[in-house]
């Protein structure tokens, strides 16, 4: 079975500071990896994923992550925060195979302050 | 193209009644998932469907049912409601099924059970 840590369930930074996000999962078979973003009253918005091939990921609004197996992390970041950022993400993971199940993380709410 | 719709977007329910959400999944994508969000248990898999079919199932009480229809769209039931059913229902949709695949959300279903 498949798992995923999500270290900080908040995280506090300054506009224009690094936004580092942690997650680690637990997987037997080499996983898919996601990370959402979650704005309040919302569902879930991708912001990239990690299946195969390169190791960092580029995704929307200026985030990206690394694919560590090494280390089985998966951490989000961010060069530079923006008030927009503020809102909850969520770190998840999907096994090969002929299910689309996400095994998600328990999220961190990412709050950015001036 | 439409995102992922659901309705009703909010719900209010008493113990023991059923209800049912629908979900109807982007112009072209055959997999849609459930998910229950709450504040204790975070995102948690119900079920996924593809060609009409449950090809995948949750940890949930059997009061928790789901069909899909031939045009992809999804409904899913609870029947006899508790307090602890209280939550964000959350469809997605995906092109076709398999752990590589984007799931895109929909805004959710809000369900209060009073």
């Amino acid at each position: 079975a498949q798992s995923v840590t999500q270290l900080g369930s908040h995280v506090s930074v300054s506009e224009g500071a690094l936004v580092l996000l942690r997650c680690n999962y637990s997987s037997s078979v080499p996983p898919y990896l996601f990370w959402y973003v979650q704005y309040p009253n919302q569902g879930l918005q991708l912001l990239l994923k990690y299946t195969t091939g390169a190791t960092l990921v580029k995704g929307i609004n200026g985030f990206e992550a690394e694919f560590k197996k090494s280390e089985t992390s998966f951490h989000l970041t961010k060069p530079s925060a923006h008030m927009s950022d503020a809102a909850e993400y969520f770190c998840a993971v999907s096994l090969t195979g002929t299910a689309s199940k996400l095994t998600f993380g328990t999220g961190t709410r990412l709050q950015v302050t001036l | 193209k439409a995102g992922v719709t659901q309705t009703p977007r909010y719900l209010i329910k008493t113990r023991g009644q059923q209800v049912t959400l629908s979900c109807s999944p982007i112009s072209g994508h055959r997999s849609v998932s459930w998910y229950q969000q709450t504040p204790g248990q975070g995102l948690q898999f119900l079920f996924e469907y593809f060609s009409e079919t449950q090809r995948n199932k949750g940890n949930f009480p059997g009061r928790f049912s789901g069909r899909q229809f031939s045009n992809s769209r999804s409904e899913m039931n609870v029947s006899t409601l508790e307090l602890g059913d209280s939550a964000l229902y959350l469809c997605a949709s995906s092109l076709d099924i398999g752990g590589a695949d984007t799931q895109y959300f929909g805004p959710g279903t809000r369900l209060t059970v009073l």
